[in-house]
C-alpha cells in the first residue's frame, strides 16, 4: 500500500514569493494535518482538514493556507516568504479527526533565500 | 496551551547501555501520550502511544514507556540499545479524545557508538 506522499521533495524559493506544497494521503484516508518542521526542532501543527473542511488550525500567520480537494489530497500554501519559512513541511493523514494514529510523509524542504 | 519538554537533546550511548529519554508536558486534563521515532532519511514512525489504563506500555523494537500522572511525564526506556536505534526520538501529547493537533516536543537525537 502506498503511505502518504508528499511533493515536490525540496523547494527553492527567494522571500517574498508564494508556495503551494501537495499531499495526497493514504488511500481511504480522509484527514490531512500539516506540521511544520524547523531544523532542531519537533514538528509544530500547522493545520487539519477533514471532508474538505478545516477542523484545526495552529497558531500560524494568514499567509499560511491550505485546502482539501474531493479526493481528500491537499494543498498547503505560503504567501510573501519570509526566510524563517525554511522548514520541512510534513503531512500527516488518518481515518477520521478523532482517529488516533496519523501516519507521516516524508515532506517537503523549504528553503527560503 | 498545552507544551512538551524533552530535557536531553543529545544523547550518545554505546551498544547495550540502557536508554532514558526523559518526556515532561504540561497540562492538566486528559492526554494522549505518544513516542515518535525518525530514523535518518526516513518518515516519522510511532513507537508506541498511551491513552488510558497501564501506565507502562510497550511499542515496537522492545521500547517501553511508563506514564507517570502526578510527574506530568511519559519516559521512553529500553533496556538495550542496539547501532540500529540511533535515530530522532520526538515525544508528542494530544489533549482529550480529539485527533485534532500533536503537540511536539523539540526531540532527542540519539546516536548509539557500535
Amino acid at each position: 500500500d502506498a503511505g502518504v506522499t508528499q511533493s515536490p521533495t525540496h523547494l527553492i524559493k527567494t522571500r517574498g514569493q508564494h508556495v503551494t506544497l501537495r499531499c495526497s494521503p493514504i488511500s481511504g484516508h480522509k484527514s490531512v494535518s500539516w506540521y511544520q518542521q524547523v531544523l532542531g526542532q519537533g514538528p509544530q501543527f500547522i493545520f487539519q482538514y477533514y471532508e474538505k473542511e478545516e477542523r484545526g488550525r495552529g497558531n500560524f500567520p494568514d499567509r499560511f493556507s491550505a485546502r482539501q480537494f474531493p479526493n481528500y489530497s491537499s494543498e498547503l500554501n505560503v504567501n510573501a516568504l519570509l526566510l524563517g519559512d525554511s522548514a520541512l513541511y510534513l503531512c500527516a493523514s488518518r481515518g477520521t479527526p478523532s482517529s488516533w494514529e496519523q501516519y507521516f510523509g516524508p515532506g517537503t524542504r523549504l528553503t527560503v533565500t | 496551551a498545552q507544551s512538551v519538554s524533552q530535557h536531553n537533546h543529545h544523547v550518545i550511548l554505546s551498544e547495550a547501555a540502557s536508554l532514558e529519554l526523559g518526556c515532561n508536558y504540561s497540562y492538566g486534563g486528559t492526554v494522549n501520550l505518544f513516542w515518535y521515532v525518525q530514523y535518518p532519511g526516513q518518515h516519522l514512525q510511532l513507537l508506541l502511544k498511551y491513552f488510558s489504563g497501564d501506565p507502562l506500555v510497550k511499542g515496537i523494537k522492545g521500547f517501553e514507556a511508563e506514564f507517570i500522572k502526578s510527574k506530568f511525564s511519559f519516559n521512553l526506556r529500553k533496556p538495550s540499545v542496539q547501532w540500529s536505534d540511533t535515530a530522532e526520538y520526538f515525544c508528542a501529547v494530544n489533549v482529550g479524545n480529539a485527533g485534532n493537533m500533536l503537540t511536539f516536543g523539540g526531540g532527542t537525537r540519539l546516536m548509539v557508538k557500535p
